[in-house]
């Protein structure tokens, strides 16, 4: 069974940083593209960040670019977000998901979802 | 970036009705690059439709996906119980994004 468990997240001020986590279990991680996508409250689904299965290739949406980071650590099955400078528009819930591909020449939709961690931006 | 509009934002229909949902992209939306979730509350989106029209493992064949270039449908046949939810159409290239959603409501 596959298994996106996400944690990391809680109540930062405007400014602050916070690091999510994203334990996967089930499949070979190291073949999949991993995602963070949010989703802000009772609003819609906003792409986040996306890397690579190696590693190597990421990307991120304009509304986080050069304030988060996204890494994983094949060796621990586990995808990270690095996320400074946050503002009260990023608090959101955020979805650990997976893809067999990203981008590219060949991208796949979103298959696996965590089951999100709450982040709150506020003073 | 493709940006996608849904409509109509709420659908009020019985049990045992059809449901047409229609996502509307800015621009042709490559080899079909289009997917469908469905979301209730409280609980993470799950993948129903991609490629516009190959349902994902485990969805009932009530569900089915049609459209290319730039209009897209997602129509449940018979709209069971526990259909009623939130949906979102997605373009999944580089740079992902989604449609605001379409709520089913029972009427």
């Amino acid at each position: 069974e596959v298994q996106l468990l996400e944690s990391g997240g809680g109540l930062v001020q405007p400014g602050g940083s916070l690091r999510l986590s994203c334990a996967v279990s089930g499949f070979t991680f190291s073949s999949y593209a991993l995602s963070w996508v949010r989703q802000a409250p009772g609003k819609g689904l906003e792409w986040v960040s996306a890397i690579g299965g190696s590693g190597d290739t990421t990307y991120y949406a304009d509304s986080v670019k050069g304030r988060f980071t996204i890494s994983r650590d094949n060796s621990k099955s586990t995808l990270y977000l690095h996320m400074n400078s946050l503002r009260a528009e990023d608090t959101a819930v955020y979805y650990c998901v997976s893809s067999p591909g990203f981008g590219g020449s060949n991208p796949f939709p979103f298959d696996y979802w965590g089951q999100g961690t709450q982040v709150t931006v506020s003073s | 970036e493709i940006v996608l509009t849904q409509s109509p934002g709420t659908l009020s229909l019985s049990p045992g009705e059809r449901a047409t949902l229609s996502c509307r992209a800015s621009q042709s939306v490559s080899n079909n690059y289009l997917a469908w979730y469905q979301q209730k509350p409280g609980q993470a989106p799950r993948l129903l439709i991609y490629g516009a029209g190959t349902r994902a493992p485990g969805i009932p064949d009530r569900f089915s996906g049609g459209g290319s270039g730039t209009d897209f449908t997602l129509t449940i046949s018979r709209l069971d119980p526990e259909d009623f939810a939130l949906y979102y159409c997605q373009h999944f290239g580089s740079s992902p994004t989604f449609g605001q959603g379409t709520k089913v409501e029972i009427k």
